[in-house]
C-alpha cells in the first residue's frame, strides 16, 4: 500500500540557513499534518492544512511557514535555522471523513532528520 | 487543555508474554480518539490502534489490543505473545474533535519496551 513520502530523508545545514522539507500524502487523504520530534522526545504538532487550507496551529515559529498545494502536497520551509531546530521532522495525512462522519488515524511518513550545525 | 500521560519510561517483558502500556488522558471535550504508535530505533512512526471515545467495545488489531476504560480516562494497549520485533519506543496520543478536519495529535512521553530473548 501506498505511504506518505517526505524528502529529503535526511538533510544537513548550517546555522542561518534555510531549508524546504516535502511531504505527499496518501493518494485520496486530503488532510496533512506537520510534527517536530527532538532527540528523546516526543512529537510536536506545528500545523495542519485541509483541502489547501490552514485548519490547525501548534508551536510552530514564525521563522517556518507552510502550505499544501493542489495536488495536495506539503511543504514546510524553516529559514534562520537554529541549532535547537536539529530534529526529525514528521509529515503525516489522513483520509477524508468516514461515512460515520469521523476522522480517524494519521499515517506518518518516514520522517526527516534535519541537523542545524 | 488536554493532556495525555505515560508513567513507564521502561518496560521489560520476556518473549511471548504479554505486556501492559499504561496510558491516562485528561480531556473534555466528549469525541476524542486515543491511538497508539510504536517508533522503532529507526525513527519511524508506524500506527498500531486507534479507539473513539463512543466506541462501546474496545479495539483490537491482531496481537495488540486497547483496554479503554472512560471513567478512569485510561487507554492501556496491551501486547499479546510478545516478540523481539516489539522492542521500541511506544507513544499514545489523543486527538479531540474527530469530527473536525486537522486536528492535532498530542502525545505522551513515551514507554521505550525491551523484549528479552
Amino acid at each position: 500500500a501506498a505511504g506518505v513520502i517526505q524528502s529529503p530523508r535526511h538533510l544537513i545545514k548550517e546555522k542561518r540557513e534555510t531549508a524546504t522539507l516535502k511531504c505527499y500524502p496518501i493518494p485520496r487523504h486530503d488532510t496533512v499534518y506537520w510534527y517536530q520530534q527532538g532527540p528523546g522526545q516526543d512529537p510536536q504538532f506545528l500545523i495542519s492544512f485541509y483541502e489547501k487550507m490552514q485548519s490547525d496551529k501548534g508551536s510552530i515559529p514564525d521563522r517556518f511557514s507552510a502550505q499544501q498545494f493542489s495536488d495536495y502536497h506539503s511543504e514546510l520551509n524553516m529559514s534562520s535555522l537554529e541549532l535547537g531546530d536539529s530534529a526529525l521532522y514528521f509529515c503525516a495525512s489522513s483520509p477524508r471523513r468516514s461515512l460515520a462522519g469521523a476522522i480517524y488515524e494519521q499515517y506518518f511518513g518516514p520522517g526527516t532528520r534535519l541537523t542545524v550545525t | 487543555a488536554q493532556k495525555i500521560t505515560q508513567t513507564q519510561p521502561g518496560m521489560f517483558v520476556q518473549e511471548k508474554e504479554a505486556v501492559t502500556l499504561d496510558c491516562t488522558y485528561d480531556t473534555s471535550d466528549p469525541s476524542y480518539g486515543l491511538f497508539w504508535y510504536k517508533q522503532p530505533s529507526s525513527g519511524e512512526m508506524i500506527f498500531l490502534i486507534y479507539q473513539g471515545s463512543y466506541d462501546q467495545q474496545n479495539a483490537t488489531e491482531g496481537r495488540y489490543s486497547l483496554n479503554f476504560q472512560k471513567a478512569r480516562k485510561s487507554a492501556n494497549l496491551v501486547i499479546s505473545a510478545s516478540q523481539l520485533g516489539d522492542s521500541a519506543m511506544y507513544f499514545c496520543a489523543m486527538r479531540e474533535g474527530i469530527y473536525n478536519q486537522g486536528g492535532k495529535l498530542i502525545f505522551g512521553q513515551g514507554t521505550e519496551l525491551s523484549v528479552k530473548p
